[in-house]
């Protein structure tokens, strides 16, 4: 089974603080994707990866970077963290480009930014 | 350019009575549909989802989908739901030749009523 996790299920952080989330893939798959989840507006795309070292803004990529150094994992980074940013996160990852592959997605960090 | 639209935000039904979920959707070329599940708290599950083969498809838990080019439409149903199905529901689309943006719907909450 393909496994996707993320480094903290709930984070705490205070305005203005550096935050990392990380997100690790098991299944060699080449892309990844950062999305942000809130009441009413679904899954919002912030930032995806098609390999190593590659990064493409999603719908919403303001406030936020990415890293990606290794295939397995890809890095979401709040350079100064907002109230703003207070939210749900999820990591997915897909076996390739194809349209036929499902994503497999994190269980989530759960964000609160004070 | 593609989009998904899920017409109902919240649907509530009797245990033991049938689950109705409409998605429709719109894109240029012959896409990809998929239903995803999310329970509380936890990251989105695969349902089901719809390639180009069969119109017809079936899930996991008893869910199937059809695929109806005619009226753009993918919607899930279930003949007799049960309390554990009570969840975000999520219709996806994804396009082909370029246009393979992952497209999601605003979900759809589903209750359950004992």
């Amino acid at each position: 089974d393909v496994k996707v996790t993320q480094s903290s299920r709930y984070l705490v952080k205070r305005t203005g603080e550096k935050v990392f989330l990380e997100c690790v893939q098991d299944m060699d798959h080449e892309n990844m994707f950062w999305y942000r989840q809130d009441p009413g507006l679904g899954l919002r795309l912030i930032y995806f990866s098609y390999d190593v070292k590659m990064k493409e803004k999603g719908d919403i990529p303001e406030g936020y970077s990415v890293s990606r150094e290794k295939k397995e994992r890809f890095s979401l980074i709040l350079e100064s963290a907002s109230t703003n940013q207070t939210s749900m996160y999820l990591c997915a990852s897909i076996n390739g480009r194809s349209r036929y592959y499902e994503q497999y997605f994190g269980p989530g960090t759960r964000l609160t930014v004070t | 350019a593609q989009s998904v639209t899920q017409l109902d935000s919240h649907v509530s039904v009797s245990e033991g009575t049938p689950v109705l979920l409409r998605c429709n959707y719109s894109s240029s070329y012959s896409p990809s549909l998929f239903w995803y599940v999310q329970h509380p708290n936890k990251g989105l599950q695969l349902l089901l989802k719809y390639t180009s083969a069969a119109t017809l498809v079936k899930g996991i838990n008893g869910f199937e989908a059809e695929f109806k080019k005619s009226e753009t439409s993918f919607h899930l149903t279930k003949p007799s739901a049960h309390m554990s199905d009570a969840a975000e529901y999520f219709c996806v689309v994804r396009g082909s030749f370029g246009d393979d943006k992952i497209i999601f719907g605003k979900g759809t909450r589903l209750h359950i009523l004992p």
